[in-house]
């Protein structure tokens, strides 16, 4: 079974710096899709960037990037110039090709310090 | 965008109970699914269902049953609720075209209490 590990439970920026959340995960497939969703106090869960394991480029949405190391089956979200709405839950997520089902890490708190 | 919608934000219930959490989509997708929330846990499967009638059994299905009678709406059923199944619950959807690659949407989640 997959596994998604999130290594960190806290994680505290300033605002304006670079913070950067770690992700590991554990799976046997060479096809798959990684995720980064950010879950905002009291708010809804939101996709931040995805990443397709058969590309070697890392993704990158405005300050949201990703550092994809297959080889060693890690997937860090990096956010660039940090912002007061950046403070939020962050779960990493795991899916296999042509399955539907996500396996989430259990989540990274980022607090966000003026 | 796409809209997922949860009947309650917030809901009490009494131990023993029959309880229906109900989801929402009004993007025509073909999959839904249930988690639930909890602090250090992260989230976990309860159920999933990839066409109406459709269902397949998550991680932790125990004490939960579901129901998609219609293609927009999924439901949660807890049979008789119990204090342990006081936790948050998300429902989320997508759609099945290029299935990998596409992302859930989550609705708001509702916070159960078991009481």
């Amino acid at each position: 079974a997959q596994t998604v590990t999130q290594s960190q439970p806290e994680m505290s920026v300033q605002e304006a710096e670079t913070v950067t959340l770690s992700c590991t995960y554990d799976t046997s497939e060479s096809d798959y899709y990684l995720f980064w969703y950010k879950q905002p106090p009291s708010r809804q869960m939101i996709l931040v960037i995805r990443q397709e394991a058969y590309k070697q480029q890392n993704a990158t949405e405005n300050r949201f990037s990703v550092n994809f190391q297959k080889a060693a089956k890690s997937f860090s979200l990096k956010i660039s110039d940090s912002q007061l709405g950046d403070a939020a839950m962050y779960f990493c997520a795991y899916r296999r090709s042509g399955y539907s089902t996500l396996t989430f890490g259990k989540g990274t708190m980022l607090l966000v310090s003026p | 965008d796409v809209k997922v919608t949860q009947s309650s934000r917030y809901l009490v219930k009494r131990t023993g109970e029959k309880v229906f959490l109900e989801c929402v989509q009004d993007m025509d997708h073909e999959n839904m699914f249930w988690y639930r929330q909890d602090p250090g846990l992260g989230l976990r499967l309860i159920y999933f269902s990839y066409d109406v009638k459709m269902k397949e059994k998550g991680d932790i299905p125990e004490g939960y049953s579901v129901s998609r009678e219609k293609k927009e709406r999924f439901s949660l059923i807890l049979e008789s609720a119990s204090t342990n199944q006081t936790s948050m619950y998300l429902c989320a959807s997508s759609s099945h075209v290029g299935a990998s690659n596409q992302p859930q949407h989550f609705g708001d989640g509702t916070r159960l209490s078991i009481l």
